[in-house]
């Protein structure tokens, strides 16, 4: 049993370039999120899918920030024009829907950092 | 922003001591969740909690669903070092899929 998987592990970008993160969920999941971590705080939400949805956005997801989801299984998140403030860990999770809900289980994330 | 606020923020113990930490929030959640994050990793789901009042143990770590559903509390016996790390609560807002989560406690075991 394989759990949430992200690669690349690192990425260093300069300012300016475009970045692409990938995201594989645990294969029977159906939904997909993405968090951002800057040092010292908790995960904050970026985005998540049900399937190939994208069914909510957060305020933090500027116009630069793109994600998708294609075939309702691997996610890819893509960082257009990349600036300093971008520098953070990019934590990818999974769950499956059902009447608990709530338990989410992460990637160990994309270190990012923008020179 | 965040809503929930966690305390202690950090703690230095010994090993085999007991730690104790809680997490509060100014709204109800319906579930309660508690990671922990090693250096470099993404945080690992330590207990899900569902009802009010719930004590659900996993191992040496018990954690309780506050009664007011406001509140929750981790705890863990017996230290041991491989402890260490940054421990989070988390619960999903307001009826939406996201979680947010606390700020966080560090957690230090001296040998």
């Amino acid at each position: 049993d394989t759990g949430v998987s992200q690669d690349p592990r690192h990425k260093i970008t300069k300012r300016g370039q475009n970045v692409t993160f990938r995201c594989d969920p645990i294969s029977e999941h159906n939904r997909l999120y993405w968090y951002r971590q800057t040092l010292g705080q908790g995960p904050e939400f970026l985005t998540y899918f049900q399937n190939e949805a994208q069914l909510e956005k957060s305020r933090l997801l500027s116009d630069r920030f793109s994600a998708e989801r294609p075939k309702g299984s691997f996610s890819t998140l893509e960082i257009q024009r990349t600036e300093q403030g971008d520098s953070a860990m990019y934590l990818c999770a999974s769950s499956l829907v059902s009447g608990t809900g709530g338990e989410q289980y992460f990637g160990p994330g994309t270190r990012l950092t923008v020179t | 922003g965040q809503q929930l606020n966690q305390s202690p923020q950090s703690m230095f113990i010994q090993e085999g001591e007991d730690v104790s930490m809680n997490c509060t929030s100014s709204s109800i959640f319906n579930t309660w969740l508690w990671y922990k994050q090693d250096p470099g990793e993404g945080p690992v789901l330590l207990i899900a909690l569902y009802k009010a009042g719930e004590l659900t143990s996993n191992g040496r770590l018990t954690a309780q669903f506050g009664i007011t559903r406001k509140d929750s509390f981790l705890n863990i016996s017996a230290s041991i070092p491989s402890d260490v790390g940054i421990y989070f609560c988390a619960g999903p807002q307001g009826g939406s899929e996201k979680l947010v989560f606390g700020k966080g406690m560090k957690l230090t075991v001296n040998p």
